[in-house]
């Protein structure tokens, strides 16, 4: 079946202007999460959701950043006033929660994200 | 608090030798351990975890890893090496004993070079 979708692959876009990442996961995974990866790390957690409610908000940066899965399917990540250090690759991953942290993470190909 | 580290930015190896990619962890309890790679362009794509029972697992293309709980630590190895497996690895794990035992700690990456 389909993987994990992201779009846009690519986004360039200007300093302080406003940009939206949408997720779509495996169909029937509850549980979804979005990841940032900067160049030469690892992936960074930002959030998770458990159907439509945001489980664990810890890793979003500050108040700038905030994401939404209205329906408990498809996410968007929403990145207001946008900064130069805001540019990385966003990652999203879907699971079947519930397992107590023993499932599986399947992860989308990315956003990479480009603020001039 | 938990954290995973990989020592090795990278790791050469010629094609037909084994390869180890090392991994070392830090939490409170038994971890949740994972693998996963990531081919240039491409999101992460996931090789074989670590639940519980036998130290050694068995996942994808031949890959197998083994949970050393004394030295903490959760290398992967292949017994012969494909040029085809040169990319970017990532170990990950999860506490379950943390806060939140559904989200991902990951190390920096090894970068593994497979040369024929």
């Amino acid at each position: 079946g389909a993987g994990v979708s992201q779009t846009p692959s690519n986004k360039v876009t200007e300093k302080g202007k406003y940009v939206e990442l949408r997720c779509d996961p495996i169909s029937g995974h509850t549980a979804l999460y979005w990841y940032r990866q900067s160049l030469g790390q690892g992936p960074e957690f930002l959030i998770y959701f458990q159907g439509t409610g945001a489980a664990d908000d810890s890793g979003l940066p500050n108040d700038r950043f905030f994401a939404v899965r209205p329906e408990g399917s498809v996410s968007t990540l929403k990145i207001q006033r946008t900064e130069r250090g805001d540019s990385a690759v966003y990652l999203c991953a879907s699971s079947f929660a519930g397992q107590g942290g023993t499932d599986t993470q399947y992860f989308g190909p990315g956003t990479r994200l480009t603020v001039l | 608090a938990q954290s995973v580290a990989q020592p090795e930015d990278q790791v050469n190896v010629a094609e037909g030798n084994p390869l180890t990619v090392k991994c070392t962890y830090s939490v409170s309890g038994n971890p949740y351990l994972f693998w996963y790679v990531q081919y240039p362009n491409r999101g992460l794509q996931f090789l074989l975890k670590y639940i519980t029972g036998d130290n050694l697992v068995k996942g994808s293309y031949g890959f197998e890893a083994e949970f050393n709980k004394s030295q903490t630590s959760f290398h992967l190895k292949k017994p012969s090496a494909l040029v085809s497996d040169s990319a970017l690895y990532f170990c990950a794990v999860r506490d379950p004993l943390g806060g939140n035992f559904n989200k991902f700690y990951f190390g920096s990456g090894t970068k593994l070079n497979v040369k024929p």
